[in-house]
């Protein structure tokens, strides 16, 4: 069965401070990894995309990386900020019509001033 | 920029009335689903279509129907609604390349 788990749940930073956070999948056939990330009431939007034969990618203060032997990704956020607050959910698109998208159970991210 | 609207943030409902939340996408996507997401469960998968007329029953059927009439239009409809359906729904898209998936802003739905 395709799962998606991400690691922490919660975390607590403080306002300035790097944090890291986990997606291990088992997903076939993988077609690329995304990390979104949504702001309480509103639906998920992407911050980056990973596919195959991508290892790092960044976009601003985040950067993702992949390891497509472990089947891990990770999303690096550098110099926290306030609104950095939300919740980041791994999302792995798959090439088979039954199971496009596995959703991680997300990670519930706050940071304080 | 895709866009993907769903019809209202916010609706309050009572119990057993039919209740229809309405997805649209312009960017001509084939693939389109309807997920609720919950506290502690993360999004769970209702239904999906991969093609007008076309759907597929998801994790979570059960209580839910919907209709995909147009390409651009995905409706989630709830029978005889009921309080363990109170939750937020988003709607998704996909397209062909299977490179991104676009939300809408999700519709927080209140069944009393």
């Amino acid at each position: 069965k395709n799962q998606v788990e991400q690691s922490p749940q919660s975390l607590i930073i403080l306002e300035g401070k790097n944090c890291t956070l986990q997606c291990n999948y088992t997903v076939s056939p993988f077609s690329n990894l995304r990390w979104y990330k949504q702001d309480t009431g509103r639906g998920p939007v992407s911050l980056t995309i990973m596919t195959f034969s991508e290892n790092t990618k960044s976009n601003g203060r985040y950067t993702a990386t992949l390891d497509a032997d472990t089947k891990q990704s990770s999303l690096h956020i550098t110099a926290s900020q306030l609104s950095d607050s939300a919740s980041y959910i791994c999302v792995v698109i798959s090439s088979n019509a039954g199971n496009m998208l596995t959703f991680g159970g997300g990670t519930r991210l706050m940071v304080k001033p | 920029d895709v866009k993907v609207t769903q019809s209202s943030r916010y609706l309050v409902k009572r119990t057993g009335e039919k209740v229809f939340l309405e997805c649209v996408q312009d960017m001509d996507h084939e693939n389109m689903f309807w997920y609720r997401q919950d506290p502690g469960l993360g999004l769970r998968l209702i239904y999906f279509s991969y093609d007008v007329k076309m759907k597929e029953k998801g994790d979570i059927p059960e209580g839910y129907s919907v209709s995909r009439e147009k390409k651009e239009r995905f409706s989630l409809i709830l029978e005889s609604a009921s309080t363990n359906q109170t939750s937020m729904y988003l709607c998704a898209t996909i397209e062909g390349g299977h490179t991104e998936a676009f939300f809408g802003q999700g519709t927080r739905l209140t069944v009393v």
